[in-house]
């Protein structure tokens, strides 16, 4: 049912460490892809957005790619910190309907 | 408004009790949108107001579920008669728009059926 695939489920990365999470999807067509970010007990917040046409996006250390041809995207967070530990999510918009991943857990360790 | 507030955040309820799960948009949002979210799992959507107007209920998982938004701004998800599979986080999130517009999701309010 999940048209929104993301690996991997978890990771532990160390501080000053780059990460790549992976997000495939069956979406189609889509209005526009966004990658979330959710702390513990807290609701998600919109890191990046991209629609059909561009390739990458950043905001900060984050940067995120789209391929609309296989369908997949990334998110690459560099340097990352104490602060990055959360659920990373993958939302592909179709338009009014978000169709979410269930997201990779970032654990980052000093 | 500072952001979309829901309330309360924790509810423990008794199996078969009814709950009622208020949301309070942004100020001027158009649209109000509810989300079920499971331990581990991504939101999953439930309803979609513009306005007063509930255009889209189709996630709702079952006729227990109900939710209004009388006047156009705060709404209420109501669950009649709980049962366990009902525990998880309701998130609820406002955007200016509804098409292509940034959702801006309240923290959630996590539901304990017992």
């Amino acid at each position: 049912k999940n048209q929104v695939e993301q690996s991997p489920q978890s990771l532990i990365i160390l501080e000053g460490k780059n990460c790549t999470l992976q997000c495939n999807y069956t979406v189609s067509p889509f209005s526009n892809l966004r990658w979330y970010k959710q702390d513990t007990g807290r609701g998600p917040v919109s890191l990046t957005i991209m629609t059909f046409s561009e390739n990458t996006k950043s905001n900060g250390r984050y940067t995120a790619t789209l391929d609309a041809d296989t369908k997949q995207s990334s998110l690459h967070i560099t340097a990352s910190q104490l602060s990055d530990s959360a659920s990373y999510i993958c939302v592909v918009t179709h338009d009014y309907k978000l169709s979410f991943g269930a997201g990779t857990t970032v654990t980052v360790r000093a | 408004g500072a952001g979309v507030s829901q309330s309360p955040r924790y509810k423990v309820a008794k199996r078969g009790q009814d709950v009622a799960l208020r949301c309070d948009p942004i100020s001027g949002h158009v649209s109000l949108f509810w989300y079920q979210q499971a331990l581990g799992q991504g939101p999953e959507f439930l309803t979609y107001f513009q306005n007063e107007a509930q255009l889209d209920k189709s996630g709702l998982p079952s006729d227990r579920f109900f939710a209004e938004r009388p006047e156009g701004s705060v709404s209420t998800l109501k669950i009649q008669r709980t049962q366990q599979e009902d525990s998880a986080v309701y998130l609820c999130a406002s955007s200016n728009r509804a098409v292509g517009e940034t959702q801006y999701f309240g923290p959630g309010t996590r539901l304990l059926v017992l």
